[in-house]
C-alpha cells in the first residue's frame, strides 16, 4: 500500500543545533516533494520544493535532500532558533499532472529550546 | 501579496444543519483544494478543483460537496452536518505554472453539536 511517513514523536533540540526531520514514502514515484511549516491554529506555509532530479536544495538555514532510491527526504534546519518551533509537513506529488494534488505526511513537531 | 481567505475562523453548527464554507483566492490560481485536519490523521483531501466548474473527489468526499462557479471562489458544503465533521477545515490554491506550491487559508474551526 502507499504510505508517507514522518516521525510522529516530537523532536526536541537545543538552540543552535541542527534539526533533521525525515520523510519516508513507499509505493509512490513523485516528480517532486515539498516541505511546509505549520504553526498552531494556522494554515501550512510552503518552504521548499525539490524535484526528483535534484539531490539537494538550500534556502537560507534550510536544506532539503531527496533520495529517490531510498524513497526518503531529509529536512535540515541549521543554527536552529526557538522561533523555528513548529510542525513541519512533507508533501509529495503523485502523478497529478497539472492538478497540483499533493499527498501530505502527518507532520513532525519540532521544539527548539533556548 | 498572495492571499487565500476563508469566510470564518470559528463556526458552531447543530447536527443536521447545512453548512457553507467559503474560500477566496486573489492569485488567479487554477487549482483549489479543501482539506480537513484532525489530530493524528494529518491533512486529508476532501475535494479539489482544477478549473471553473470542474471538481474531483479527494480521499474523503463522503458527506461533502463543492462548488466552483468562479475561478477565485471554491465553496465546501456540508449537506447535513454531523458531529464527526467537527474539524479544522483548510482551503488552498496553487498554480501549475508557478511550481504547484500550495497557498493555504487560515482555516475554519468547525464544531458540530
Amino acid at each position: 500500500s502507499q504510505k508517507i511517513e514522518q516521525n510522529s514523536e516530537a523532536l526536541n533540540i537545543q538552540e543552535g543545533k541542527t534539526a533533521t526531520l525525515t520523510c519516508n514514502y513507499t509505493n509512490y514515484s513523485p516528480a517532486y516533494l515539498q516541505w511546509y511549516r505549520q504553526d498552531p491554529g494556522r494554515g501550512p506555509v510552503f518552504l521548499l520544493l525539490i524535484r526528483e532530479n535534484e539531490k539537494e536544495k538550500r534556502k537560507e538555514r534550510l536544506k532539503v535532500t531527496f533520495d529517490t532510491t531510498l524513497k526518503q527526504s531529509l529536512f535540515h534546519i541549521t543554527a536552529s532558533q526557538p522561533a523555528d518551533s513548529a510542525t513541519y509537513l512533507c508533501a509529495l506529488e503523485n502523478g497529478s499532472g497539472n492538478t497540483g494534488k499533493l499527498i501530505f505526511g502527518q507532520g513532525t513537531t519540532l521544539q527548539v529550546k533556548p | 501579496d498572495v492571499k487565500v481567505t476563508q469566510s470564518s475562523r470559528y463556526l458552531v453548527k447543530r447536527t443536521g444543519e447545512k453548512v457553507f464554507l467559503e474560500c477566496v483566492q486573489d492569485m488567479d490560481h487554477e487549482n483549489m483544494f479543501w482539506y480537513r485536519q484532525d489530530p493524528g490523521l494529518g491533512l486529508r483531501l476532501i475535494y479539489f478543483s482544477y478549473d471553473v466548474k470542474m471538481k474531483e473527489k479527494g480521499d474523503i468526499p463522503e458527506g461533502y460537496s463543492v462548488s466552483r462557479e468562479k475561478k477565485e471562489r471554491f465553496s465546501l458544503i456540508l449537506e447535513s452536518a454531523s458531529t464527526n465533521q467537527t474539524s479544522m477545515y483548510l482551503c488552498a490554491s496553487s498554480d501549475p505554472a508557478r511550481g504547484n506550491e500550495q497557498f493555504f487559508g487560515p482555516g475554519t474551526r468547525l464544531t458540530v453539536l
